[in-house]
């Protein structure tokens, strides 16, 4: 597609079940990023793919958080067992390759856990 | 820790006028500086960048300065305009490849006509 993909684009949960986000990046970006943004907050990085490298995990702010990335394409990212605490924007991003700070953001997926 | 923060939550603004949005940033190994605009309900868009060998960077409409020397960066928006509403971070990377973008916490620019 001509830009980064994210669904469902809103979601609705209980307390205590699993949630997952897709994110769909441009076509030949080789980097892809997730980030949290909670109300009126900042982006909060959670994890980044690059290629076939390890991914860097080192924003996930906790074991229930995980997420997968499919080759250079779809990324799925997870949360189980969501807790209010969880809710916000999740966003997805994709660059053509590490080292640029030209990222392309999907609009979202907004999270809300009752 | 490492991190970005913004001087001023919100800048309120006339049409027409110069807006400058500041950023300081603790981190004095990042080396590759960028600002994001956030329109309502949309994901970040890139608006320029900077890297750490340059004091000064234009674009169409926009300046941004780097001062290495306190740590802080700057938006400058010439000849603001409605459109331009939005909130404004700056996000920086540390000095390794590959690394992700930390963002800041953001500062909404509300232009008035």
């Amino acid at each position: 597609g001509a830009g980064v993909s994210q669904s469902p684009s809103n979601k609705v949960t209980e307390k205590g079940k699993d949630v997952e986000l897709r994110c769909d990046p441009i076509s030949g970006h080789t980097a892809l990023y997730w980030y949290r943004q909670r109300l009126g907050q900042g982006l909060e990085f959670l994890i980044y793919f690059q290629g076939n490298s390890a991914p860097d995990k080192s924003g996930l702010p906790s074991d229930r958080f995980s997420a997968e990335r499919t080759g250079e394409s779809v990324s799925t990212l997870t949360i189980q067992r969501t807790q209010q605490e969880d809710s916000a924007v999740y966003l997805c991003a994709s660059s053509l390759s590490s080292g640029t700070g030209y990222l392309f953001f999907g609009e979202g997926s907004r999270l809300t856990v009752l | 820790g490492e991190s970005v923060g913004l001087h001023l939550p919100t800048l309120s603004v006339q049409e027409g006028d110069n807006s400058i949005i500041n950023c300081a940033y603790s981190n004095s190994a990042s080396d590759y500086f960028i600002w994001y605009k956030q329109e309502s309900g949309k994901g970040p868009q890139f608006i320029i960048d900077i890297r750490s060998n340059m004091d000064k960077r234009q674009g169409q409409r926009v300046t941004v300065l780097l001062n290495k020397t306190v740590k802080h960066l700057s938006l400058q928006i010439a000849a603001t305009q409605p459109g331009d509403s939005a909130v404004y971070f700056c996000a920086e990377t540390p000095n390794q490849a590959g690394t992700a973008l930390i963002f800041g916490k953001g500062t909404t620019l509300s232009v008035s006509s």
